[in-house]
């Protein structure tokens, strides 16, 4: 099935630290969503793009929807320990139902002390 | 409000069993979808269901089943199970399956095929 295309792959980096990761595709999305997954949980929605450049704010976390509607950014300001887990962007066109719902590869983020 | 739950959260079989997952949707909600997650593939689409229909189909054999029942609960089905099958099985649930309409993910139930 398809797939987004996510990076980076995954992050290593220290508490207190800025995080950025993207996601790009070859379809245009007419919305999209970062999710967060924690171990042995389900992935839990953060943050809802409905509109080309739209910017938005959740907390510490800030995403943007890309003007060619064919990426996406997610934006974690100053880390805590708790960031940890795996980050998924997806993508909805316009039409269908929501399952047509296309997630990114995830980016796994582990934060140390 | 409760969450989505799934059962059982883990899961052990062999080759050529077959298995049957169950999801319980938030209450309210009448639309339920099943992804499966691996290593590999990431999250990938297997069936969406509302009112007691499967609505869509992902890329997945005919080994793969669904069903919906009049309380919106959903159970999968996989038959004749593959080493390949092992994987975390997530379903999430939504008020309708209308393309705005937020899907709330449980927490999976870990396949692993022996």
């Amino acid at each position: 099935g398809q797939q987004l295309n996510q990076s980076p792959q995954s992050m290593f980096i220290q508490e207190g630290e800025d995080v950025s990761m993207n996601c790009t595709s070859s379809s245009i999305f007419n919305t999209w969503l970062w999710y967060k997954q924690d171990p042995g949980e389900g992935p839990v929605l953060l943050i809802a793009l409905y509109k080309a450049g739209e910017l938005t704010s959740n907390g510490r976390l800030t995403a943007q929807f890309g003007i060619t509607r064919k990426d996406s950014f997610l934006n974690i300001s100053a880390s805590i320990p708790s960031d940890v887990g795996i980050y998924f962007c997806a993508g909805l066109p316009n039409t269908g139902t929501a399952s047509k719902l296309t997630f990114g590869t995830g980016t796994r983020l582990q934060v140390t002390l | 409000k409760a969450g989505v739950t799934q059962t059982p959260r883990y899961l052990i079989k062999t080759r050529g069993q077959q298995v049957t997952l169950s999801c319980s949707p938030i209450s309210g909600h009448r639309s339920v979808s099943w992804y499966q997650q691996t290593p590999g593939q990431g999250l990938q689409f297997l069936f969406e269901y509302f009112s007691e229909t499967q609505r869509n189909k992902g890329n997945f054999p005919g080994r793969f089943s669904g069903r919906q029942f009049s309380n919106s609960r959903s159970e999968m089905n996989v038959s004749t199970l593959e080493l390949g099958d092992s994987a975390l099985y997530l379903c999430a649930s939504s008020l309708g399956i209308a393309i705005y309409n937020e899907q709330f993910f449980g927490p999976g139930t870990r396949l692993t095929v022996l």
